[in-house]
Parts: structure tokens; sequence; C-alpha cells
């Protein structure tokens, strides 16, 4: 699976955009690019996912590059709730489905 | 809603003790796993299983076994338990399928003290 890079933290004020980014140079044709998010001291929780097309659901909408080789996760209005590590994961669509978390990103959401 | 509840939120044992975690889903997911999470770390993968009684070893799985012996149900066992193994406890489930790929859902995890 491949490995995929994200900053350590961001801020994002309350009611804005959050842009979470994530590279995956190394992403395979077949790979996927999925994004979790753990709130503190719960169990991580799954955002959404993509192959090549950019994705929206009723939590954040995925934005992937045409090369595939990064994405980057919205959260159109955050809230305080949001803070959180959010973690971008590449996982290949057939195999044990296991995933490989890195350290993530923690977003502190401010007012 | 899928659900994912562990035996205990918070255990203390003692060293040498044998330690019993225990997941249960109620969505007949095929996949489940077993992850511990340390600050620095991550999420590491112990052990996981995509059957009944079938398993396969994870990332880390020196010091832990587990057992399947129904599909709604995966527990993590730590035969003699050291202090190395003080850690939150993560259990998640997912679907099985080549059609595409699938969430894992996770439980609120069990955090462990070996003393």
């Amino acid at each position: 699976d491949a490995k995929t890079t994200q900053p350590p933290s961001m801020d994002c004020a309350e009611g804005r955009a959050a842009n979470l980014p994530c590279n995956h140079s190394t992403i395979s044709g077949n790979e996927y690019v999925y994004w979790y998010r753990q709130i503190h001291s719960q169990g991580p929780q799954y955002i959404i996912h993509g192959l090549k097309n950019n994705e929206t659901n009723e939590m954040a909408s995925l934005i992937i590059t045409e090369d595939r080789k990064s994405s980057t996760l919205i959260l159109p209005h955050a809230t305080l709730r949001d803070t959180a590590v959010y973690y971008c994961i590449v996982r290949a669509e057939f195999g044990t489905g296991k995933l490989i978390f890195g350290q993530g990103t923690t977003l502190q959401v401010k007012p | 809603d899928v659900k994912v509840t562990q035996s205990s939120r918070y255990l203390v044992k003692r060293t040498g003790e044998k330690v019993f975690l225990e997941c249960v889903q109620d969505m007949d997911h095929e996949n489940m796993f077993w992850y511990r999470q340390d600050p620095g770390l991550g999420l590491r993968l112990i052990y996981f299983s995509y059957d009944v009684k079938m398993k396969e070893k994870g990332d880390i799985p020196e010091g832990y076994s587990v057992s399947r012996e129904k599909k709604e149900r995966f527990s993590l066992i730590l035969e003699s338990a050291s202090t190395n193994q003080t850690s939150m406890y993560l259990c998640a489930s997912s679907l099985i399928g080549l059609a595409g790929a699938h969430e894992q859902y996770f439980g609120p995890g069990t955090r462990l003290t070996v003393t």
C-alpha cells in the first residue's frame, strides 16, 4: 500500500471551509484514497473514499488530482466538533482490507 | 447504523495475567480487525480475520492471539500481559468483497493499563 504524507497540524476558523491536503505520490492504479478522523478518546470514524473522481457526501468532499498523486479533504463549514485528527490512507481494492494509519493531521477548529 | 462494541472502555490488569478483550459487531461483516494505538506511533494492526475461524497476523502480533468462533465476535487475547502492552485497543469490522473498497467501522476502544 502506498505511503501518505500529511501536515502534522492545521487551524481553521469556525464556519469556514477546512482544506486538508494529502500527498500519495506512489499510489497505484487500483488503490483507493480513504479519509478517517478520530475525535479525542473515540475510535476512528470513516469519512469518505474515492478512486479517481471527486466525491461528496454529507460529511465532506474529496478532491483527487488528475494524476492521483495528491488529494484534498474539504469540510465545507467547519464546526468546533470537527476538531480531530484526520487520517489519509491509501489502500488497494483487493487484498486483506487492512488500513495503515500514519500520523495524520490534527485539525483545530477555533471560534 | 453499524455498531461495533467492545467489552470494556477501561481495564487494569497485572503483569502476567491473561487478558481477554472482546469485540462484537451487529452488521454481519466478514472482516474484523484489532489495532493498538500509542502516542507517536499511530494505529498499528495486530491481527485480522476475514471469516469464522480464520485469522491473519498483522504488523505486531507478538504477545497476542485471537479467536473468532462466531462471525459477529472477535476476541483479542494477551496470553501473559506485560507493561509494554499498556495501550488503547481498537476493534473494527468491514464487509468483504471484490466489487469495491469497503470502509471499516471502529468500536470506542479499550484503554488497557498493565501494572
